[in-house]
């Protein structure tokens, strides 16, 4: 099970960025893809989680207005694009597969990481 | 919305036991998840729903949750487990993570 991300990227303040997280080794719709990021020395910063197979979404609130998820299940690919760039994203951005399901408790975790992709806003 | 709190950092001897807590209103409720990132790298999944190992992940360590605190444990602590380690819940339809623990090996 792998998960490849897209390269760096450089933009300017009030651009948007959009990275893509490929799959592969298993079934696309099996996970659902989350984005997490991290800037330099900080932790993580978890952004949302979009559903492969039906498309659904759901964002942090933090990100709500700028942030949209996407997929295409042809090519085994989920997007992140983030809009109105400042230099405060900028930070080592993540998709990971979360497996969810149901015991005694609702559980969701990520279990594979994609290896990040740097985006960094500078003018 | 739904805090986790780790300390920043913990240090153990080599070949001692190291434990990082993370805390949580009624977390024992919740299933809790534990990531290991080293320097440079991204996170790995080491302990998954409180007290489960993935595929490759050695027995040293193990997890707890009860009450108000999660634990992870690891055993016999090597510099190779030098890391920052991440607790991580789901609550209200939403991915939570505590702020993480820098582990050092001394």
């Amino acid at each position: 099970v792998q998960l490849v991300q897209s390269g760096a990227e450089v933009k300017k303040p009030g651009a948007s960025v959009k990275v893509s997280c490929k799959a592969s080794g298993h079934s696309f719709t099996s996970y659902d893809i989350n984005w997490v990021r991290q800037a330099t020395g900080q932790g993580l910063e978890w952004m949302g989680w979009t559903n492969p197979n039906s498309g659904n979404t759901g964002y942090a609130q933090q990100f709500q207005g700028r942030i949209t998820m996407t997929r295409n299940t042809s090519i085994s690919t989920a997007y992140m694009e983030l809009s109105s760039l400042r230099s405060e994203d900028t930070a080592v951005y993540y998709c990971a597969g979360a497996v969810a399901g149901t015991a005694i408790h609702y559980y969701y975790y990520m279990d594979v990481w994609g290896k990040g992709t740097t985006v960094t806003v500078s003018s | 919305s739904y805090e986790l709190t780790q300390p920043l950092s913990v240090s153990v001897a080599l070949g001692q036991t190291a434990t990082i807590t993370c805390g949580g209103n009624n977390i024992g409720s919740k299933d809790v998840h534990w990531h290991q990132q080293k320097p440079g790298q991204a996170p790995v999944l080491v302990i998954y729903r409180d007290t489960n190992r993935p595929s490759g992940i050695p027995e040293r360590f193990s997890g707890s949750n009860s009450g108000n605190t999660a634990t992870l444990t690891i055993s016999r602590a090597q510099a190779g487990d030098e890391a920052d380690y991440y607790c991580q819940v789901w609550d209200s339809s939403t991915v939570v993570f505590g702020g993480g623990t820098k582990l050092t090996v001394v």
